[in-house]
């Protein structure tokens, strides 16, 4: 069972360009979601964190929560070349709230 | 800013050989978990651990995988007898704890090939 779905891209933009990156999931229990970056070849950096419907804004990046549609996304505004990474949704569940990751989303951004 | 480290950053070693992975988690933190990334593929759960034990555990995390904490920061992945598709990227977490707000932190990974 795929818990967590993600776009698989990869997904090229222009710089300054509005990117959208979007998760779906099937577990009800989860009630934590995340978005990590992830750099070739290197550990999964947390970006942004939430737990309730609604958005999350931090700087050019807003999350997006729909629990009603089981739908997360992620929203990168004026994208730069800096940002061209693997994107993961995660979210986690259990006792220890180990997450599960979606698949990534593998951005470029071209100067 | 407190950081997770591990080391090696990577590791050959032949199949069936024995692998020990560390870790240092961020020093306030009490559940230590260990993921892993076969090149190409999700980052999948292998195993949390809390108040010296595993807490919970995947179905990959199979006999030939233990975890340890043999002093107050390391924190320790062994694979007794390594197979092929055991290589892959592995990466340690950490969480202070598991309350509303709180999340995990991970480190650079260990890139693990076995030939």
């Amino acid at each position: 069972q795929k818990e967590v779905e993600q776009d698989p891209g990869p997904l090229s933009v222009p710089e300054g360009a509005i990117v959208s990156l979007n998760c779906t999931y099937s577990n009800s229990a989860f009630q934590y979601f995340m978005w990590y970056r992830q750099y070739s070849r290197k550990g999964p950096e947390l970006l942004m964190y939430t737990y309730s419907s609604g958005n999350k804004e931090d700087g050019r990046f807003t999350a997006q929560v729909d629990k009603s549609s089981k739908y997360i996304s992620l929203f990168i505004r004026d994208s730069q070349p800096s940002d061209s990474a693997t994107y993961l949704c995660a979210s986690d569940s259990g006792s220890a709230r180990q997450l599960t990751f979606g698949s990534g989303t593998q951005l470029t951004v071209l100067p | 800013e407190p950081e997770v480290t591990q080391t090696p950053s990577h590791q050959v070693t032949q199949m069936g050989q024995e692998v020990i992975l560390r870790c240092v988690p961020i020093s306030n933190h009490l559940y230590f978990y260990w993921y892993r990334q076969i090149l190409g593929q999700k980052v999948e759960f292998l195993v949390s651990f809390y108040n010296n034990e595993i807490s919970e555990k995947s179905e990959i995390f199979d006999d030939q995988f233990s975890v340890e904490r043999p002093d107050g920061s390391n924190f320790t992945l062994k694979i007794r007898s390594t197979k092929l598709e055991d290589s892959a990227m592995y990466f340690c977490a950490s969480r202070r704890d598991t309350a509303k707000g709180e999340t995990q932190y991970f480190g650079p990974g260990t890139r693990l090939l076995v030939l």
